[in-house]
């Protein structure tokens, strides 16, 4: 089984200011991660990914992730947030083989004040 | 760019009636999905589903819960007798080969 924790409910961040969602996983079996936003009253949108190759990876609207399976963490970063950042971010992890069901964090809310 | 659609955006029902939630996957997509999430909870997987049967489903996925892929392009989700607690967002998603799942915009269901 995996679970994921994302120890931060909620982050506040200044307009233009640098921030870093935390996500840690736990699993037995070798898994892919993603991060995944949900803008208010809207979707699950897929951010990034990590499948294999480089841990640095590079998602959509700026962001990216690195993962370290040292320390079992896909950390989701941006360098500089805009207002239209602001959302609930989850990260995500899945079994590279077997079933195929995502096991979700409890989400992370991005609050940009302006 | 193709995306998955459900459908209705919002659903209200009375405890004890029968609800179907409906979703058109992406049309090469060969994994389907649903995942629910409680107001205010995280995002929990319900049932996939794959070669036109159930490949796994989780505790949540009782016997009053059943999907169907009826036409070749519709993926429904049934609620047999719904409950209070069935209120939540059921998010449909679809996959090509199972490794990213693009999800729907959900379906706000909620039960009085």
């Amino acid at each position: 089984a995996q679970s994921v924790t994302q120890l931060d409910s909620q982050v506040p961040v200044f307009e233009e200011a640098p921030v870093e969602l935390r996500c840690n996983y736990s699993s037995s079996v070798s898994v892919y991660l993603f991060w995944y936003v949900q803008y208010p009253n809207q979707g699950l949108q897929l951010l990034l990914k990590y499948l294999s190759g480089s841990t640095l990876v590079k998602g959509i609207n700026g962001f990216e992730a690195e993962f370290n399976k040292s320390q079992t963490s896909f950390h989701l970063r941006k360098p500089s947030v805009h207002i239209s950042d602001t959302a609930e971010y989850f990260c995500a992890v899945r079994p590279i083989f077997g079933n195929e069901k995502l096991t979700f964090g409890t989400g992370t809310r991005l609050t940009i004040i302006p | 760019e193709p995306e998955v659609t459900q459908t209705p955006s919002h659903q209200v029902t009375q405890m004890g009636q029968e609800v179907i939630l409906r979703c058109v996957p992406i049309s090469n997509h060969l994994y389907f999905y649903w995942y629910r999430q409680i107001l205010g909870q995280k995002v929990e997987f319900l049932v996939s589903f794959y070669n036109n049967e159930i490949s796994e489903k989780s505790e949540i996925f009782d016997d009053q819960f059943s999907v169907e892929r009826p036409d070749g392009s519709n993926f429904t989700l049934k609620i047999r007798s719904t409950k209070l607690e069935d209120s939540a967002m059921y998010f449909c998603a679809s996959s090509q080969q199972g490794f990213e799942a693009f999800f729907g915009q959900g379906t706000r269901l909620t039960v009085v």
